[in-house]
């Protein structure tokens, strides 16, 4: 079994809004990712956690928040974002983090941003 | 630097063979991944390459030469739902991202009747 679950799989919120993405895996994955795809753009890496630490953060502005309250369980939590935001979020897990292990993606949220 | 170049975009035939080329220059190399990605959804992880040779899976295979810096996906006896965009990604141990993947821009396949 390979699946990473994600939800919402759709969300449309104002730029005052504040709300969350989930993300789920049960394969035993130590490694975490967090991605923004624009449309007929390859993805982008944002965030990177390793044994529910931080391990990568890409510049990414501070209107994007990450939290890993577990091993099986990722969140990003958003605020104030600009429509420029608007893309497809997928999350990804593997084995480990770097140098080994495939990373096996979820089925993304779309966001947009009014 | 790092750089990975694919076609944009690509036109095959039901039932006939494509090939996918990926040339890459990477601070280092630590394995090359294709992945499947149909308009709207994630990407779909398909092979992974990390000694030279062909890696054969049904009616996909992907192969890799390091001395080169390339690597192809081919497709045989294509169908329909083949038409997807095709990701080439590297794993640089020495890149900006420790290690983590590094995606080309990704070839459009369009398979026709």
């Amino acid at each position: 079994d390979t699946e990473v679950t994600q939800t919402p799989k759709h969300l449309v919120m104002g730029m005052t809004n504040k709300k969350s993405l989930k993300c789920e895996q049960h394969m035993g994955h130590r490694a975490m990712y967090w991605y923004k795809q624009k449309a007929k753009k390859p993805p982008e890496l944002m965030f990177v956690y390793s044994y529910e630490k931080l391990s990568i953060n890409e510049s990414v502005p501070s209107r994007f928040s990450p939290e890993c309250p577990n091993s099986s369980l990722l969140n990003l939590h958003l605020h104030a974002l600009q429509p420029e935001d608007s893309a497809l979020y997928l999350c990804a897990s593997s084995q480990e983090s770097g140098v080994y292990g495939t990373q096996y993606f979820g089925p993304g949220t779309r966001l947009l941003v009014l | 630097g790092q750089n990975i170049d694919q076609p944009t975009e690509m036109t095959a035939t039901e039932g006939a063979i494509v090939q996918i080329n990926c040339t890459y220059q990477t601070s280092g190399f630590n394995g090359l991944f294709w992945y499947q990605q149909h308009a709207g959804e994630a990407p779909t992880f398909l092979s992974y390459n990390v000694l030279d040779g062909l890696e054969e899976k049904g009616r996909f295979s992907s192969f890799l030469s390091r001395s080169k810096g390339y690597s192809y996906l081919l497709l045989k006896e294509l169908q329909m739902k083949d038409s997807a965009s095709y990701l080439c990604a590297v794993r640089d141990p020495y890149g900006g991202s420790q290690g983590n993947l590094i995606f080309g821009k990704g070839t459009k396949l369009s398979v026709k009747p």
